[in-house]
């Protein structure tokens, strides 16, 4: 069965401090991998998603950028975190690359910049 | 462009008494409709969807949805609610063409159950 692992689990970074968050998903190879954000009362939203190894598409324009540096690994990076960067970080994993098919999403990052 | 509407934002039901959580969708074309539930400080976990086909779909821990397009809209049901049901529910829709892969996510219904 298909499992998918984020890690850390919480953080908290000063202001201006580096970020970088990943996400790995076992059982399954070419996954469709995203990065979402969740805020307190707005949802979520899309960060980024790839569709392959080397292939990010941005949604939002921001602060932080996302790398595929191996099949089932997704990295989320920011070189100076803002105080807006906080929130819930969720990653997921959909199968059938090209087509629609349902997203799994890991157990989450919970990122206070202070 | 595609985006879903959850009407509201906390519902508070006794258990074992029935619940409907309201979705409601913006799209041009058939959707691809999702509920998800969440748990304080956890992942999403997938409650049901539709794709296609029978337009009322069965889900896990005895939730349903009915997509009625007339009414673009994907309630949740479930007949008898369980105090373990207290979460924050997600309703998501994903567009075909042009818009594969994105979800886009109604801001999500608090539901709080009394003993």
């Amino acid at each position: 069965s298909q499992t998918i692992h984020q890690w850390p689990a919480t953080l908290v970074q000063p202001v201006g401090s580096p970020l970088s968050l990943e996400c790995t998903v076992e059982g399954t190879s070419n996954p469709n991998l995203y990065w979402y954000r969740q805020a307190a009362g707005r949802g979520l939203q899309l960060l980024f998603y790839s569709v392959g190894i080397g292939q990010i598409s941005s949604e939002v324009p921001q602060n932080l950028s996302a790398s595929r540096p191996q099949d089932r690994q997704f990295i989320l990076s920011s070189k100076k975190l803002l105080l807006s960067d906080s929130g819930f970080y969720l990653c997921a994993w959909s199968g059938q690359r090209g087509s629609t098919d349902t997203q799994y999403f890991g157990p989450g990052t919970r990122l206070t910049v202070l | 462009a595609q985006s879903v509407t959850q009407p509201d934002i906390h519902i508070t039901v006794s258990e074992g008494a029935s619940l409907e959580l309201r979705c409601n969708y913006s799209y041009g074309a058939t959707p691809y409709l999702f509920w998800y539930v969440q748990s304080p400080g956890q992942g999403l976990q997938l409650l049901l969807k539709y794709f296609s086909g029978d337009t009322l779909v069965q889900g896990i821990k005895g939730f349903e949805a009915e997509f009625k397009r007339s009414q673009s809209s994907f309630n949740l049901r479930k007949p008898s609610v369980h105090w373990s049901d207290a979460a924050e529910y997600f309703c998501a829709v994903e567009g075909g063409g042009g818009s594969n892969y994105k979800l886009t996510f109604g801001k999500g219904t608090l539901l709080t159950v009394n003993p």
